[in-house]
């Protein structure tokens, strides 16, 4: 069946270092990709997605480039800021079995920014 | 905010209690779902609904009981739960099931469970 698989954490950076997570998956056809966020004591936020091949998605400025050729979708950042400390998420839609856009979620990396 | 809200966010129960956990939202979506996540495991979802229909039930004991009045309100009825259904229970919603997948989904702030 379709899974993703991303980056063991915690991950503990410094102020204004770069971020990346790496997250790959598994699925048949062609499924649109997500990254979600979560702060402490709350839900999960959409942060971005890309529903194509080769798509870029960006918010806040994480950026992740769906690579349909190496089957990933990393998350990027140039600069983390204190307030990006958070569980992120990466998930794929799942097409299979007639269940139309339900969500498959990888086990989340724990970002800690450090001042 | 982001317009799914969920009571009580805490809930502590022993395993004979029968308790019920709320999912309201306010974003006029057609479909809701409820995920479990614990810890070191990826979130698993339990149930989907679209439009008041229960569409997916991915193999979730019976204690664990569903309810969903209409597009806006869900449910979850907890009864004789184990310890081990201690967690994070998250309700999501969104617009329109037949976009399939690219559709977005909306969480709310969750209910943290604790089973004695």
């Amino acid at each position: 069946g379709d899974s993703v698989t991303q980056m063991e954490g915690p991950v503990t950076l410094s102020e204004e270092a770069f971020l990346t997570i790496n997250c790959t998956y598994t699925a048949t056809g062609y499924p649109s990709l997500f990254w979600y966020v979560q702060y402490p004591g709350e839900g999960l936020q959409l942060l971005l997605k890309a529903t194509k091949a080769d798509d870029k998605g960006s918010n806040k400025g994480f950026e992740a480039t769906y690579r349909k050729e190496t089957t990933s979708f990393h998350l990027e950042k140039g600069s983390v800021q204190v307030s990006d400390s958070a569980v992120y998420f990466c998930a794929l839609s799942d097409r299979n079995g007639g269940s139309q856009g339900n969500l498959i979620f990888g086990k989340g990396t724990k970002l800690s920014v450090k001042p | 905010e982001t317009g799914v809200t969920q009571t009580p966010r805490h809930l502590v129960m022993g395993m004979t209690n029968k308790k019920s956990l709320k999912c309201e939202q306010h974003l006029g979506h057609n479909a809701m779902y409820w995920y479990k996540q614990s810890a070191k495991k990826p979130l698993e979802l339990m149930f989907v609904y679209n439009f008041k229909e229960q569409t997916e039930n991915n193999s979730v004991p019976s204690r664990f009981s569903p309810e969903c009045p209409n597009s806006s309100h869900l449910f979850l009825h907890l009864h004789t739960l184990q310890p081990e259904d201690s967690a994070l229970y998250l309700c999501a919603s969104s617009q329109d099931p037949q976009r399939g997948r690219q559709e977005t989904q909306y969480f709310g702030p969750g209910t943290r469970l604790l089973v004695l």
